[in-house]
């Protein structure tokens, strides 16, 4: 009930084309769902979010995509450059327990994304 | 600025000894979070605390212990009891009641077990 399915695990495309990396979850008290980008090294960054009254949200040459009756989000990202290799994370977010203003997040495993020049 | 600062950045130790990896934060956050992260594992959860005093167990709290003193700092212990602590360790915080949880990530520290 608290998975988030992330795939694929790895992903490699060239420069300048639009890498589509999914998530699935079955828990439907899951009301947020947050995108985490993480360089090697280093700890992971808030992307890019979205709520599930929400079929699309776009920033920048990063946009999700929800559908909420299939339980599934999707991460897609335009024109990718280089500087987009990275390991990226989708989460979906649960109030640790009813009234609470705090949540807990549960993470995918992962996609390492690699852009070739 | 405003961020969380995890140290030491790289940790060896031996088997049987236990470790306190540090995380301060000076972003006024009240909930602190630890993560573990393996390859192709994702980021779990060890504990969390909401305010000062008080902590909960997050999903793999086994083998690990952790202290809230402050509201800036939030310490993780690995002790010996845990199994395979080879892994990289972040620590997070997020606004209480933000309306989502937000986190906002150390740049980690990463334990090898000789």
């Amino acid at each position: 009930q608290q998975q988030v399915k992330q795939s694929p695990q790895s992903l490699i495309v060239q420069k300048g084309g639009i890498p589509i990396i999914n998530c699935a979850y079955e828990n439907t008290a899951f009301d947020y769902f947050p995108w985490y980008q993480q360089f090697p090294g280093k700890g992971p960054a808030l992307l890019i979010a979205i709520r599930p009254d929400v079929s699309e949200k776009k920033e920048g040459r990063f946009t999700i995509s929800f559908n909420k009756s299939a339980k599934q989000f999707s991460l897609h990202i335009m024109d990718s450059q280089p500087g987009d290799s990275a390991t990226y994370f989708c989460a979906a977010s649960i109030p640790l327990y009813s009234g609470a203003g705090s949540y807990q997040l549960t993470f995918g495993k992962g996609t390492k994304l690699s852009v070739i020049p | 600025d405003g961020g969380i600062t995890q140290s030491p950045k790289y940790l060896f130790r031996k088997e049987g000894q236990n470790v306190t990896l540090s995380c301060e934060q000076n972003l006024n956050h009240d909930a602190m979070y630890w993560y573990r992260q393996d390859p192709g594992q994702g980021l779990r959860l060890i504990y969390y605390s909401q305010i000062v005093n008080d902590f909960q167990k997050g999903d793999i709290a086994e083998g690990y212990s952790v202290s809230r003193e402050k509201k800036e700092s939030f310490p993780l212990t690995v002790t010996s009891a845990q199994k395979n602590p080879t892994a990289f360790y972040l620590c997070a915080s997020s606004i209480e009641g933000a309306g989502a949880n937000v986190l906002t990530f150390g740049a980690g520290s990463r334990l090898t077990v000789l």
